[in-house]
């Protein structure tokens, strides 16, 4: 079964709007961690922001945030003020289990990606 | 500043002849680093996870003798693809886990050409 599920395959924004990506998880593990990357031509994987399961506020960083909606299993992105930069693979990702200096702590599940597309 | 360095960053072989990848932490010690695949326009996959002074652990799926991973010492880990055909041509990418936990830093990627 999917673990991670991003189902917009590509997006288009205009430069200077918000845009929001989505992404869907599954786990029954109570304690994890939701990540977002972006992928740009290179393959460079560009960390953006991190969501703790139990973190209480929605994480920000500069113009990403991250949507958290625990009780739906959401992580969705959100991108204020989109720049022509912006435009790349962008990967959610899940860590399940918490850090207990287990071997597997660190392993990433990824979702398929969004390409997202910003048009000037 | 990069703090995961993987080399090289591309590589095109004969079919037949044996490449290695290596990803070193820069400035930490990583007693475990990741190995991904990901093929054009796909998701990242997880190959294996790598311990330093132990085997590696394979994903279910991922021939062992294929796909060497050596983790010799707290920064270094190595991905050697053995008797490379043209399917294994991909991007293949390592992380290692950083301090505090929740931070997983990648490296630059390999591209891999079989010819």
């Amino acid at each position: 079964a999917q673990k991670i599920t991003q189902t917009q395959p590509g997006m288009f924004v205009q430069e200077k709007e918000a845009v929001t990506l989505d992404c869907t998880y599954d786990t029954s593990d109570p304690s994890y961690g939701l990540f977002w990357y972006k992928q740009p031509s290179s393959g460079e994987m560009i960390f953006l922001i991190y969501q703790g399961s139990y973190d209480q506020q929605n994480a920000t960083e500069g113009r990403y945030s991250l949507n958290f909606q625990k009780a739906r299993k959401s992580a969705n992105l959100v991108i204020s003020a989109s720049q022509l930069g912006d435009s790349a693979m962008y990967f959610c990702a899940m860590r399940e289990g918490r850090d207990a200096g287990g071997t597997s702590y660190g392993k990433l599940t990824f979702g398929q990606g969004t390409i997202l597309t910003v048009h000037p | 500043g990069a703090v995961v360095s993987q080399h090289p960053s591309r590589v095109i072989c004969k079919s037949g002849t044996s490449v290695k990848i290596e990803c070193r932490s820069l400035d930490f010690q990583a007693t475990t680093m990741f190995w991904y695949r990901q093929f054009p326009k796909q998701s990242l996959m997880l190959m294996a996870t790598s311990n330093e002074g132990s085997k590696a652990t394979y994903e279910q799926g991922v021939e062992k003798d294929k796909f060497l991973i050596n983790h010799a010492s707290l920064t270094l880990s190595t991905l050697t693809v053995t008797s490379a055909h043209p399917e294994d041509s991909s991007f293949y990418i390592c992380s290692a886990r950083g301090i505090p936990g929740n931070t997983i830093y990648f490296g630059e990627g390999s591209w891999l050409t079989v010819v």
